[in-house]
């Protein structure tokens, strides 16, 4: 089945960009979804298809996909962003939908 | 306002069995394929199980394939999820998710449901 890889942790200073990576075999020939999980809640997408953004979520995050790795990029980081960020794709192969391991987005 | 509830979780002993309920309200429930997602306490978000909108469709990670049935019942705006044979790897908080329009990932999710299994 297909994996996918997130590093654990990532950390960043207020104000400064955070970079989310996702690696996965020629993941840039599928479509990425990115959820955002803060603690003792339900997870919230917050990019799908790669780059769009749903109404509610701010222009400060964006997405990218090529190759072997998607990113999601979070400008301007604020205290608020602090949470647990999941990567997502469908395994055509299998029909099954995938996540990542999840990454804790620290901010310093 | 679209809303999911699930109900159903709870303590059961090894070997048991549940049934999770998601009642969903604010859009067309028929119209779009539906997920359970779960989460071990501690750990990362794990795919379980996915239904079509129709329901002539369902899918099954291999953990849960043989134990867990996903089914919905569309006049009811209800999707459920059969858990048998449970383990204490099936302890976790059990979510249920809606599928974006044009489906394979999750736009809309419950608050959760947690099943905790004890010997």
């Amino acid at each position: 089945s297909y994996v996918l890889t997130q590093p654990p942790s990532v950390s960043v200073a207020p104000g400064k960009t955070a970079r989310i990576t996702c690696g996965g075999n020629n993941i840039g020939s599928e479509s990425v979804h990115w959820y955002r999980q803060k603690p003792g809640q339900a997870p919230v997408l917050v990019i799908s298809y790669d780059s769009d953004r749903p109404s509610g979520i701010p222009e400060r995050f964006s997405g990218s996909n090529s190759g072997n790795t998607a990113t999601l990029t979070i400008s301007r980081v604020e205290a608020g962003d602090e949470a647990d960020y999941y990567c997502q794709v469908w395994d055509t192969s299998s029909d099954h939908r995938v996540f990542g391991g999840g990454t804790k987005l620290t901010v310093l | 306002e679209v809303q999911l509830l699930e109900s159903g979780g709870g303590l059961v002993q090894t070997g048991g069995s549940l049934r999770l309920s998601c009642a969903a309200s604010g859009f067309t429930f028929s119209s779009c394929a539906m997920d359970w997602v779960r989460q071990a306490p501690g750990k990362g978000l794990e795919w379980v199980s996915a239904i079509s909108g129709s329901g002539h469709s369902t899918h099954y990670a291999d953990s849960v394939k043989g134990r867990f049935t996903i089914s919905r019942d569309n006049s009811k705006n209800t999707l459920y999820l059969q858990v048998n044979s449970l383990r204490a790897d099936d302890t976790a908080v059990y979510y249920c998710a809606k599928e974006g329009a044009v489906s394979y990932y999750m736009d809309v999710w419950g608050k959760g449901t947690t099943v905790t299994v004890s010997s």
